[in-house]
């Protein structure tokens, strides 16, 4: 199945720098990648995703690149607020095809 | 629009109890999905439904897991009988056509 590899582990920033997550996969007929991010004793929300016919999406402060050539792609957050502290998961395809294999995870800490 | 529904939010139980928990997908979702997420990991896919029928079980433990969708809406997810390495926080998940997924707050499950 997929494998879905997702540095750094933890991450650590400023209030107002950037911060940026990335992911491998290993499946290159992959064409769907969500970011989730994930709170203390909630479930994962979605914050951002993008499909393979797109190098880059925004939205506000996130962005998502995008190199299928390389197989990765990449979370983008910019002027960083303490409430982005959180955990970061990546994610991509099974075989199946709609079920999600996930990265380990990016624990986010953004300090004033 | 209500999201995905859980309960219980919290379980504990001794090795060997059995236990059940229940999912309510967003209005109108075919596809449900059963997540484990183990401390410190992504979520792992256990089962996938579409409707009422199976599409993906190949990692749930079917030895001891179970789980069902009777009439294409609700579903449970048993354990019987649980073992310590069962702790872990069991999520749901529902999409339409798309690929999109939405998440419930999960149920922790603590095995004793």
């Amino acid at each position: 199945g997929e494998n879905v590899e997702q540095h750094p582990s933890t991450l650590s920033v400023q209030e107002g720098d950037s911060a940026v997550i990335k992911c491998t996969y290993s499946d290159s007929a992959s064409n769907y990648f969500p970011w989730y991010k994930q709170e203390l004793g909630k479930g994962p929300q979605l914050i951002i995703d993008i499909r393979s016919n797109v190098g880059e999406k925004k939205d506000q402060r996130i962005a998502v690149t995008l190199n299928k050539t390389a197989k990765h792609f990449s979370l983008h957050i910019t002027e960083t607020q303490p409430e982005d502290s959180a955990v970061y998961f990546c994610a991509a395809p099974t075989n199946s095809g709609y079920a999600l294999n996930f990265g380990k995870g990016t624990s986010l800490l953004v300090t004033p | 629009e209500a999201g995905v529904a859980q309960s219980p939010r919290y379980k504990i139980i001794e090795k060997r109890q059995s236990v059940a928990f229940w999912c309510n997908p967003i209005s109108g979702h075919a596809t449900l999905y059963w997540y484990q997420q183990i401390l410190g990991q992504g979520p792992k896919l256990l089962i996938q439904f579409q409707n009422n029928g199976v599409v993906d079980d190949s990692q749930l433990p079917k030895d001891r897991f179970s789980a069902e969708r009777l009439k294409g809406v609700d579903s449970t997810l048993k354990i019987q009988p649980a073992k310590l390495e069962d702790s872990a926080v069991y999520l749901c998940a529902s999409s339409s056509l798309t690929d999109t997924q939405y998440f419930g707050p999960g149920t922790r499950l603590t095995v004793l």
